[in-house]
């Protein structure tokens, strides 16, 4: 059963260092999403892509923050220059199609610590 | 004001007791309502999802929506000491587009044998 898989599931990283966050959606999802959840915060949307696309980024900080999913290979979240408040659990999720975008199954997540 | 408001809890019931967990949203176009179980350290597990108002039931557990009311509310029955995780609802507009979804902050709840 080949859910949505996150790597790595812990990171730790110092300030100024790059964060490189990977997410391969489940078998036969093309649409991936993701989502930060600060502590004692609800999940919140960062960006919305399709293969080689950003649809919707609408949620993600303008600086230091990038998202792709390229043709071949995982989806990647990019987080330059960490600075203390980007520690957090970081979620990718997928859907199958555009119109069952409601039904996002979520993988385990990567908790980035920044030091 | 938040988008969708929910009650951290912590709720502590004992096994076997009915669970009712709610949420409260501000936004009428709100279509569909998922509920999601995190236990800790893990990602969120979708539980179910309604479209519009109206209730769904999957097993012990049984969804309400009142749309009238911006209120819905997550029913467990027979609750089980595995059951003790925290509970998120999760709301999405009728888009032609893609369907972000918008998180209530959590509800934890503790089922004690």
């Amino acid at each position: 059963n080949a859910g949505v898989m996150q790597n790595p599931r812990h990171l730790v990283r110092r300030r100024g260092q790059e964060a490189r966050l990977r997410c391969s959606p489940m078998k036969g999802h093309s649409h991936v999403y993701w989502y930060r959840q600060l502590p004692e915060e609800g999940l919140k949307f960062m960006v919305y892509l399709q293969k080689e696309n950003i649809i919707d980024e609408s949620g993600m900080p303008k600086e230091r923050f990038s998202a792709e999913f390229p043709k071949e290979g995982p989806s990647i979240l990019r987080i330059q220059q960490v600075v203390r408040g980007d520690s957090a659990a970081y979620f990718c999720a997928s859907s199958n199609y555009r119109d069952r975008g409601h039904e996002q199954y979520f993988g385990p997540g990567t908790r980035l610590t920044v030091t | 004001q938040k988008e969708v408001e929910q009650d951290p809890g912590p709720l502590s019931v004992p096994e076997g007791a009915i669970v009712s967990l709610n949420c409260t949203y501000s936004n009428s176009a709100f279509q569909y309502f998922m509920w999601y179980r995190q236990y800790s350290r893990k990602g969120p597990e979708l539980l179910m999802y309604t479209y519009s108002s109206g209730n769904k039931e999957d097993g012990r557990f049984t969804a309400q929506v009142d749309k009238s009311s911006k209120y819905i509310s997550l029913f467990i029955r027979d609750s089980q000491p595995s059951d003790s995780a925290t509970y998120l609802c999760a709301m999405s507009r009728m888009n032609t587009g893609f369907q972000k979804l918008v998180f209530g902050t959590g509800t934890r709840l503790l089922v004690s044998p």
